[in-house]
């Protein structure tokens, strides 16, 4: 069975730290792993990889996706208060359309 | 103009009674689905859709009923609710299997 584990589990950071977020997977025949930011309600989709397009960036967040050894890290620089949320890994194997979500990684920024 | 809307949002309801959620995307998507988020924050996947035909369903028990009347349009109905049936429903839309999933703000069901 397809499986995704995000570590930390949680963490609280200051203002203006880096952030990085873990996410290891198992999946028969990957397609592509994504990473999703929930606030309080609909989970926001950040970014997409697959074995095209392993690195992506998007202003002060960057995900890169190693599969070789099947982990995604994301980072975050520069953290505001606005970067609170739970972020959300998920990967796609053999039936594309399952998209299987790891439990997330609660974060929390202080001002 | 939300892109992927359910209602209702919020949803309390006693044990045993039947509940129907409902749910649009005006993305012009060809694929819909149902998760389900328990109180640990874990998603998971419940049914999918593909152009109105039925591609993923998981180990759900047979109280959930999908309905989806056209591609824009996904339902779920619940029969006879239980306690363990309490958790936020979440449906989102992709465009072809392979896209990403865009989320509607989730339907916290209560069950008393």
């Amino acid at each position: 069975e397809d499986k995704v584990v995000q570590s930390p589990l949680s963490l609280v950071v200051h203002e203006g730290d880096t952030v990085t977020l873990n996410c290891s997977y198992e999946v028969t025949n990957f397609r592509s792993l994504l990473w999703y930011k929930q606030e309080k309600k609909a989970p926001t989709f950040l970014f997409m990889l697959t074995s095209s397009g392993i690195e992506k960036k998007s202003g002060r967040l960057s995900s890169i996706l190693d599969k070789k050894e099947l982990f995604s890290i994301l980072n975050i620089t520069a953290t505001q208060t606005g970067d609170s949320a739970v972020y959300l890994c998920a990967v796609r194997g053999e039936y594309g359309n399952k998209l299987v979500f790891g439990a997330g990684t609660i974060l929390r920024v202080k001002s | 103009d939300t892109a992927v809307s359910q209602t209702p949002k919020y949803l309390v309801t006693q044990m045993g009674n039947d509940k129907s959620i409902k749910c649009e995307q005006n993305l012009g998507h060809d694929t819909m689905y149902w998760y389900k988020q328990d109180s640990k924050k874990f998603l998971k996947i419940m049914f999918s859709y593909n152009n109105k035909e039925l591609i993923i369903n998981e180990t759900v028990p047979n109280r959930f009923s999908p309905k989806s009347p056209d591609k824009a349009h996904l339902n779920l109905h619940i029969n006879s609710l239980e306690l363990g049936d309490s958790a936020v429903y979440f449906c989102a839309s992709s465009q072809g299997v392979f896209g990403e999933l865009f989320f509607g703000e989730g339907s916290r069901l209560t069950v008393l």
